[in-house]
Order: C-alpha cells, then structure tokens, then sequence
C-alpha cells in the first residue's frame, strides 16, 4: 500500500521553465491538495480537489494550475518558474466528506529549486 | 494569514521529560489535528480531536481543545530522542466543500537530548 505517491523528489529549474508535479493517491480518497511549505511558514495550501472535475484555489494559487486528471491522480503546473517558488511541494488526499472527520495523507515532497 | 499559531517556536528538553506544545486559531473548527514531521520528511498524522470533544489521548500523546478560547495543547509524556521533529497544527473549518481542508500552523520543533 503506498498511499500517496510524488514524483519527482527533487527538481531543479531555470527562471521562466515550466514543469509538472505528479501525484497520485491508491487509498480511493475523494479529495487532495498541494501545499508548499517554506521556512518559518508552515504549510500553505496552493490548490484543492474535493473531487473528482472540481478543484479550488487555496491561500496562494498565483503561478501554479492544477489538474484533477482522475480520482487517484492530482497534478500541479508551474507554467513560467520563478524564483520565489522555491519550496518544497506537498501532495495531501483525504477522505474528505459531509460530517466527516479524518486525516490527511502526505506523501514525501518535491524539493523544488528555481534558479 | 495561518489560521493556527503555534507556541513555542522551538522546544529543547531531555529525554524522560514531557514537552507541551501550544496552537491558537481564529475561526469555528469542524476538528483541530495534530502532525508530525521528521527532517526531510512528509507529515505524519498523530491525533484528531473534534469540535464537541474537550480531551483525547493517543499512546503517550494527550491532546485538549478549548473552543472557547479557540486554542489547543499538545502534551508528550516522557519523552524520547525519537520524538524530536517538527510539530504542526490544523484547523478543519468544514462546510460545504472546504471539509477536509486544513489550514496548517507555522509548528514548534522538539528537540529532546538523550
């Protein structure tokens, strides 16, 4: 059972290149999400997916797309890199619902650098 | 803004102690969650406690929630070296579809000494 899955565990980019996070969850989870997590700030949500064809905007979604592209797989885009987006990317899932109370999922991270 | 703020920052203590971990929130909660995190690592989730639950306990983890003072404590009794990691709080505000969105703390890392 490998839970949530991230692809690649590490990355580095030029200024203005593009490139895809991959993740994919095999827990059959409803929703999921991407946090970035910078020092002395935690984790900040970018994006969700409470299911599957739906996605809203977190806290800071400036410069990144998301793609709900089934219900195991949740991908996020950085269109033109910049190096404020330096950070390591998190991909969470849940099963997430009406009343429901349960945890999250993390899989290991994306350490992204953008030079 | 984080919706949790944690206190202490930073936490050193020598194994055998208990270590106390604080969070603050803002707005209603669905349920208030507790995470862990190593170096390097994905977190890890450790306990959950609802909005209508005052008290819970989990192996030699004790966690209140006080909504009326919108806070919560994380207490780890008698430490060990393997304890030392970062400490995060979420918030569930729940609602409609945000169910299951958490809005994480900025954490307190546990330094426990052998």
């Amino acid at each position: 059972n490998a839970g949530v899955t991230q692809t690649p565990k590490f990355q580095v980019l030029k200024t203005g290149q593009s490139m895809t996070l991959q993740c994919a969850q095999d827990m059959n989870h409803n929703s999921m999400y991407w946090y970035r997590q910078d020092p002395g700030m935690g984790l900040r949500l970018i994006y969700y997916s409470a299911s599957e064809g739906t996605t809203d905007k977190g806290e800071v979604p400036n410069g990144y797309n998301v793609s709900r592209l089934n219900k195991r797989e949740f991908s996020l885009r950085l269109e033109s890199a910049a190096p404020s987006q330096t950070s390591v990317y998190f991909c969470a899932s849940s099963a997430q619902g009406w009343g429901m109370n349960t945890e999250a999922f993390f899989g290991q991270g994306t350490r992204l650098t953008v030079v | 803004s984080q919706q949790g703020e944690e206190d202490p920052q930073a936490l050193s203590i020598q194994e055998g102690e208990n270590a106390t971990m604080n969070c603050s929130y803002k707005t209603s909660i669905n349920n208030l969650q507790w995470y862990r995190q190593n170096s390097g690592r994905g977190l890890v989730h450790l306990i959950l406690i609802r909005s209508n639950e005052r008290e819970k306990h989990s192996g030699r983890l004790r966690v209140t929630l006080d909504t009326s003072k919108k806070s919560s404590s994380l207490l780890i009794t008698a430490s060990r070296a393997a304890d030392t990691a970062s400490y995060f709080c979420a918030t569930d505000a729940g609602g409609g579809t945000s169910y299951g969105k958490l809005t994480f703390g900025q954490g307190t890392i546990l330094t426990v000494h052998p």
